[in-house]
């Protein structure tokens, strides 16, 4: 099974700044895909990132305000911009195996102030 | 496009006592369904899954989970609860094509009485 890492765990930001959250995985996958839990909520897909090409955004989710990148098969990054406190979330990374098997990173917990 | 609906938002039970979590799923083909567990503070676990054969699925710490095409359901059981299964429970669908990623329930917050 794939192990995940993100950095950072948490973070504290000001309302108007960015934050690039790291995702590492220990094996080379295809895609990667990146979830954001708002507070006392479920999982919501915003982004599918496949390395080589740019990333596909869910409804309500723009390049704009979460850019991602996605420099090889082991690694990607999701920056969320111009923050404001409804940005304060739980933003996870997870990787997919065969037939659909999702593992998730431990998440990074931003808290927008 | 899928969904996954978990009917119960906080479900409280009596450690020892057996336990139920619902969830429904909408979906055209074969689902791949799946339950994860997210503690406070943690990430997600996943407790098992379903792809294809038989439609009872044994899981980590006990868990097992029914799969019934006719009703739509993938309902998460545990005989005997304890106080250390306090915590989300989320249901989640999937096409299995490992490019689409999962579409998750709201979750249910599981609440364990001494």
């Amino acid at each position: 099974s794939a192990v995940i890492s993100q950095k950072p765990s948490r973070d504290i930001c000001q309302r108007g700044t960015s934050l690039t959250i790291q995702c590492q995985v220990d094996s080379q996958v295809t895609m990667m895909f990146w979830y954001r839990q708002q507070p006392g909520q479920s999982l919501t897909l915003i982004a599918t990132a496949n390395q080589g090409s740019e990333a596909t955004y869910e409804s309500g989710f723009v390049i704009d305000k979460f850019p991602i990148s996605r420099p090889n098969l082991t690694f990607s990054t999701l920056t969320v911009s111009n923050m404001s406190p409804e940005d304060s979330s739980i933003y996870l990374c997870s990787v997919e195996e065969y037939r659909g098997f999702a593992f998730f990173g431990q998440g990074t917990r931003l808290t927008v102030v | 496009a899928q969904s996954v609906t978990q009917p119960d938002i906080h479900i409280t039970v009596s450690e020892g006592a057996s336990l139920e979590l619902r969830c429904n799923y909408s979906y055209g083909a074969t689902p791949y369904l799946f339950w994860y567990v997210q503690s406070p503070g943690q990430g997600l676990q996943l407790l098992l899954k379903y792809f294809s054969g038989d439609t009872l699925v044994q899981g980590i710490k006990g868990f097992e989970a029914e799969f019934k095409r006719s009703q739509s359901s993938f309902n998460l059981r545990k005989p005997s609860v304890h106080w250390s299964d306090a915590a989300e429970y989320f249901c989640a669908v999937g096409t299995g094509g490992g490019a689409d990623g999962l579409t998750f329930g709201k979750g249910t917050h599981l609440i364990i009485q001494p």
